[in-house]
């Protein structure tokens, strides 16, 4: 039971590049979400998933995009990267929506240069 | 709008004394509080929550406090160890069902 895993770990961009982000998580959950963590400011919502098929927006959606063609998967897509998204980025998965436990990755920390 | 806020943003403690962090949130419908540690390079876990029809609630070192009718909520931590430290975030969970975290509390234990 590997829990949430992400890939890469790190990463870096040049401006304008596109890159997705993998997340998965074998826990049978079918919350999932993006964070992005920025010094000062927390954990930021970017996406979310309700289950398979389903998405939406969080706080933050502006330059990334998202599916959910499996209950295991949620991969994260940078259009068009910037060097406002130099970050670190969070998957996380849960059984209800807001009710119980989240459990994070180990996160991937995106240089855009 | 929905919204958490985390006080203090550093904390620094010397080992065995306690550490509190406070919350307060803006949704007086949110229902579920959770407090993560993040230890470097990791992502957050769960270290205790409390649900909106409980006051308190303690697990070995750690405590959790709510007054709902102040809408806020503090993490207690005792006899402070030097594992202890890492950044600390609340959460709430408002009528939308979305975990919203506040800022996130550096705290260091001093050996």
């Amino acid at each position: 039971n590997a829990g949430v895993t992400q890939t890469p770990k790190f990463q870096v961009l040049k401006t304008g590049q596109s890159m997705t982000l993998q997340c998965a998580q074998d826990m049978n959950h079918e919350y999932m979400s993006w964070y992005r963590q920025d010094p000062g400011m927390g954990l930021r919502l970017i996406h979310y998933s309700v289950g398979a098929g389903i998405t939406d927006q969080g706080e933050v959606p502006n330059g990334y995009n998202v599916s959910r063609s499996t209950t295991e998967d949620f991969p994260l897509r940078l259009l068009s990267a910037a060097p406002s998204q130099t970050s670190v980025y969070f998957c996380a998965s849960s059984r209800d929506r807001g009710k119980t436990e989240a459990f994070f990755g180990q996160g991937t920390r995106l240089t855009v240069v | 709008g929905e919204n958490v806020e985390q006080h203090p943003s550093t904390l620094s403690v010397q080992e065995g004394d306690s550490a509190v962090i406070k919350c307060t949130y803006s949704d007086s419908a949110s229902n579920y509080f959770p407090w993560y540690k993040q230890e470097l390079g990791k992502g957050p876990q769960l270290i205790i929550d409390i649900r909106s029809n409980v006051g308190e609630k303690k697990d070995q070192r750690i405590a959790v406090t709510l007054n709902k009718t102040a809408k806020h909520f503090s993490l207690h931590i005792t006899e402070t160890q030097p594992e202890d430290s890492a950044v600390y975030f609340c959460a709430a969970t408002p009528r939308t069902y979305k975990y919203i975290f506040g800022t996130g509390t550096r705290l260091k234990v001093l050996a």
